[in-house]
């Protein structure tokens, strides 16, 4: 079976744009979830969809958003880039039917705001 | 305010030996815990679990104790190779709680080294 997808994997912005990652899950899984990963802070948790609603969402500004689609692929968009948004995006799956379940990575999409 | 926190940035051993990765939380809704690995440029590959309702679980080398009391989990790596070296991650979720569900807080990471 094939694992969680991240595309793009690098991506280079500058200030002020805006930018779209994708994830798709593997298959069967309906829930995704989305984590940043930065030095200082490590991994947060972004927000998590099953069946194309928001579930449950980390503090982070409304600049960051997601959505997911009926195929439970899922993207994440962040408006007005700024440098702190520079970070290691990763996107994760699971069934989605009870709490407690084990999450799978993606190899994550690498931003750098310039 | 940081729920999961492991407090060594790293931690080197030589091959063969035990590695003792070591994670504390704060929250008593914490209830399932997660130990995930994680090369450079990669995403975090999953371990080992276990539910509070266990105190043991064991996959091949990978041991995980927890002790509900002291709110302390540990992964012991009997033996260890030099491609275990990576950053181990704890992670935390808390199933009853309702909107807390469907989240794992992580501990910042422990760089081990297995050295040859």
């Amino acid at each position: 079976k094939a694992g969680v997808t991240q595309t793009p994997r690098y991506l280079i912005k500058t200030r002020g744009q805006q930018v779209t990652l994708s994830c798709s899950p593997i298959s069967g899984h309906r829930s995704v979830s989305w984590y940043q990963q930065t030095p200082g802070q490590g991994l947060q948790f972004l927000f998590e969809y099953f069946s194309e609603t928001q579930r449950n969402k980390g503090n982070f500004p409304g600049r960051f958003s997601g959505r997911q689609f009926s195929n439970s692929r899922s993207e994440m968009n962040v408006s007005t880039l700024e440098l702190g948004d520079s970070a290691l995006y990763l996107c994760a799956s699971s069934l989605g039917w009870s709490s407690g379940e084990t999450q799978y990575f993606g190899p994550g999409t690498r931003l750098l705001v310039l | 305010d940081q729920q999961v926190k492991q407090n060594s940035p790293s931690l080197s051993v030589q091959e063969g030996r035990i590695s003792i990765l070591n994670c504390d939380y704060t929250n008593s809704m914490f209830d399932y815990f997660l130990w995930y690995k994680k090369y450079p440029a990669e995403g975090p590959t999953f371990l080992i679990s276990i539910s509070s309702i266990k105190d043991k679980n064991e996959d091949g080398r990978f041991t995980v104790f927890l002790n509900k009391s002291a709110k302390h989990l540990s992964l012991h790596i009997v033996p260890s190779q030099p491609g275990d070296s990576a950053v181990y991650f704890c992670a935390a979720s808390a199933r009853g709680s309702g909107g807390s569900n469907y989240k794992l807080t992580f501990g910042k990471g422990t760089l081990l080294t297995v050295n040859p």
